[in-house]
C-alpha cells in the first residue's frame, strides 16, 4: 500500500525566501504526482502535475520535481510571499482508479512579511 | 467556467441520521471522486465514479455509498453517521479516472 510523507511538517520563512517542500512515497510505481494547495477550511486548489515520464513542471514561482527511482518530490516555491501561507499537499495515482490519490498529511507553511 | 460545486456548504447532523452530499463536475469532466478529511490530516479517498459506473473504493465502511448520474454529477450517502464521521467531505473531477484532478470547496459535516 502506496504511503506518502511530507517533511516538514510546518514551516515559517520571512518573505522573499526562496523555500523546499519535501514529499516522499514508497512505492515508485505511480502514475503521476500532484501538488495542492490548501487555505484553511477550504478545498484543495490544483497546483501542478507531473506524469510518471516527466521530471519536473513549471508554472511561474512553483517548479516541481518527480525522481520516481527514489521515490522522491519537491516543490520550490521562489521570492515566497505572505499570500504563500497555506497547507501544500502531495498526492499519488498509481492509476486505474482503484485507489484514488494517496495523500501525504501536508506542510503548513506560513510566510512572515 | 465554473469549477466543482459541492452542497451544501455546512451540515450539522446527530448520531444515527442518514445524509446525503451533492457535487457537480467540471463541464466536460466525466469522473468524480470522494474524499474525506480529517483535522490535520490529508484527504483519504472514499470513492470514485467514471462514465456512472464505480472504479475504485476506498477503506470505507458500508455505510457509505455514492452514485454518479447521467449528467455526471454525484451524491455521497453516508447512514447510521458516527460522531468519527465529522470531518470534510472533497469531491474532485477530472477527464478520466487518472488525469489532473480539480477539487470543489468541501462540504464540512459535524456529527453531535
Amino acid at each position: 500500500k502506496q504511503e506518502v510523507t511530507q517533511i516538514p511538517a510546518a514551516l515559517s520563512v520571512p518573505e522573499g525566501e526562496n523555500l523546499v517542500l519535501n514529499c516522499s512515497f514508497t512505492d515508485s510505481a505511480i502514475y503521476n504526482l500532484q501538488w495542492f494547495r490548501q487555505d484553511p477550511g477550504k478545498g484543495l486548489t490544483s497546483l501542478l502535475l507531473i506524469q510518471s515520464s516527466q521530471r519536473e513542471q513549471t508554472s511561474g514561482r512553483l517548479n516541481a520535481s518527480l525522481d520516481k527511482s527514489s521515490g522522491r518530490s519537491t516543490l520550490y516555491i521562489a521570492a515566497s510571499q505572505p499570500g504563500d501561507s497555506a497547507t501544500y499537499l502531495c498526492a499519488t495515482h498509481e492509476g486505474g482508479g482503484a485507489d484514488g490519490l494517496t495523500f501525504g498529511k501536508g506542510t503548513h507553511l506560513i510566510i512572515q512579511p | 467556467d465554473a469549477g466543482v460545486t459541492q452542497s451544501p456548504t455546512h451540515l450539522i447532523k446527530t448520531r444515527g441520521q442518514q445524509v446525503t452530499l451533492r457535487c457537480s463536475p467540471i463541464s466536460g469532466h466525466k469522473s468524480v471522486s470522494w474524499y474525506q478529511q480529517v483535522l490535520g490530516q490529508g484527504p483519504q479517498f472514499i470513492f470514485q465514479y467514471y462514465e456512472k459506473e464505480e472504479r475504485g473504493r476506498g477503506n470505507f465502511p458500508d455505510r457509505f455509498s455514492a452514485r454518479q448520474f447521467p449528467n455526471y454529477s454525484s451524491e455521497l450517502n453516508v447512514n447510521a453517521l458516527l460522531l468519527g464521521d465529522s470531518a470534510l467531505y472533497l469531491c474532485a473531477s477530472s477527464h478520466g479516472d487518472v488525469r489532473q484532478a480539480f477539487f470543489g470547496q468541501g462540504t464540512r459535516l459535524t456529527v453531535v
